[in-house]
């Protein structure tokens, strides 16, 4: 498996500011993944993150709303833009190993905006 | 697109009792995943079925995949009050990267 962090762990933020969540493995992987858990809620894939080139996203998410960042194997980044109470979500990486097809998430990081 | 239905929306049970949660995709599927997530927790992974018909058991748990890879549960035996949580189901098409969860059951024990 994969250790995965995230920071921040939580934040509260005003809207109409941006904020950026970093997800750091401690190993490299194929894949990581960004998703979307709104309280109560499933999970909702927001983008694949790209090593060296742009996201693929899912529909309904656009990258000015949601740009991403993957410079290496270990590390991502996702910004959510022009906040409004509607972000106010958990924010998640998942990562996936080369080992096989299983999936595992980051501890994710709580946003409310007020 | 893919969809994966997943019912009971919640459960409640006695300590004691027995706990079922059943999952049914749209689609075929290349393998389905199973987490746990803990009330103010993160989606732990429990397990991944590939196999059609595959029945894998984790002590208390028991997890199938159906034979037409459409469809999967899990069933805890003798529920204790560790198990409560959200239990999401999370399949992937052949050929797809995308994940997809159902919805999650959410099961509460009451001791």
């Amino acid at each position: 498996s994969a250790v995965i962090s995230q920071k921040p762990s939580r934040d509260i933020c005003q809207r109409g500011t941006s904020l950026t969540i970093q997800c750091q493995v401690d190993s490299q992987v194929t894949m990581m993944f960004w998703y979307r858990q709104q309280p109560g809620q499933s999970l909702t894939l927001i983008a694949t993150a790209n090593q060296g080139s742009e996201a693929t996203y899912e529909s309904g998410f656009v990258i000015d709303k949601f740009p991403i960042s993957r410079p290496n194997l270990t590390f991502s980044t996702l910004t959510v833009s022009n906040l409004s109470p509607e972000d106010s979500s958990i924010y998640l990486c998942s990562v996936r190993t080369g080992a096989g097809e299983t999936q595992y998430f980051g501890p994710g990081t709580r946003l409310l905006v007020l | 697109g893919q969809q994966v239905m997943q019912i009971p929306q919640y459960q409640h049970v006695q300590e004691g009792e027995d706990f079922t949660t059943y999952c049914n995709s749209s689609t075929t599927l290349s393998n389905i995943q199973w987490y746990k997530q803990r009330p103010g927790g993160h989606p732990v992974f429990l397990i991944q079925l590939v196999k059609s018909g595959e029945v894998k058991k984790q002590k208390r748990l028991t997890f199938q995949f159906g034979e037409a890879k459409k469809n999967s549960s899990l069933h805890i035996t003798a529920t204790q009050t560790t198990d409560v949580g959200t239990y999401f189901c999370a399949g992937r098409q052949g050929g797809s990267e995308k994940l997809v969860f159902g919805k999650g059951t959410k099961l509460t024990v009451n001791p």
